[in-house]
């Protein structure tokens, strides 16, 4: 059984704090996708990585990086935390190949005051 | 790049009756389209996909359509009951799933008892 795990269920932070978020999956997946997701805008790809020690920007990088020093471990990191990332984070991993599913996380909820 | 569509944002359907959501993509060359089910408080699961060579899926209770000549496909679900009360979220990939999907805005679907 998949599970793909994220390091807290809601998380506070001030502005301008630097805020990691993690994702660790246990299926040996090669590929792993950070989403944020918010009412009436879906799931929305900020990065996604395919191997270790490399990352490609999705749709909304702004604001954003990401680390992925292991296969299972993939980290989104917010530099400089403002209101405008409240949000729900959430990761997803899959396999490299043809028509594979993608395994969400539990998802982060961020708030930023 | 890809740009997914999804009608109506929410629906409220009679139990037992069926629903019908909507989607349309943007770019031609887009040859896998997954939908999935994100129950409250819970993460997003693939419930059912369809591949570009393929005009209709079905699986029990739900079924996809695509027209690729119109760039749309939807998901119909027949004999609706309570557990299928959720958020469904469509999306479409250029490499066969094998890489990123785009997501649609997402359906809040409501059974009616």
């Amino acid at each position: 059984d998949v599970k793909v795990t994220q390091s807290s269920r809601y998380l506070v932070k001030r502005t301008g704090e630097k805020v990691f978020l993690e994702c660790v999956q246990d299926m040996d997946h090669e590929n792993m996708f950070w989403y944020r997701q918010d009412p009436g805008l879906g799931l929305r790809l900020i990065y996604f990585s395919y191997d270790v020690k490399m990352k490609e920007k999705g749709d909304i990088p702004e604001g954003y990086s990401v680390s992925r020093e292991k296969k299972e471990r993939f980290s989104l990191i917010l530099e400089s935390a403002s209101t405008n990332q409240t949000s729900m984070y959430l990761c997803a991993s899959s396999q490299t190949r043809l028509y594979n599913e993608q395994f969400f996380g539990p998802g982060t909820r961020l708030t930023v005051l | 790049g890809e740009n997914v569509e999804q009608h109506p944002s929410t629906l409220s359907v009679q139990e037992g009756d069926s629903a019908v959501i909507k989607c349309t993509y943007s770019d031609s060359a887009s040859n896998y389209f997954p939908w999935y089910k994100q129950e409250l408080g819970k993460r997003p699961q693939l419930i059912i996909d369809i591949r570009s060579n393929v005009g209709e899926k079905k699986d029990q209770r739900i079924a996809v359509t695509l027209n690729k000549t119109a760039k749309h496909f939807s998901l119909h679900i027949t004999e609706t009951q309570p557990e299928d009360s959720a958020v469904y979220f469509c999306a479409a990939s250029t490499n066969f799933g094998n890489e990123k999907l785009t997501f649609g805005t997402g359906t809040r679907l409501t059974i009616i008892p």
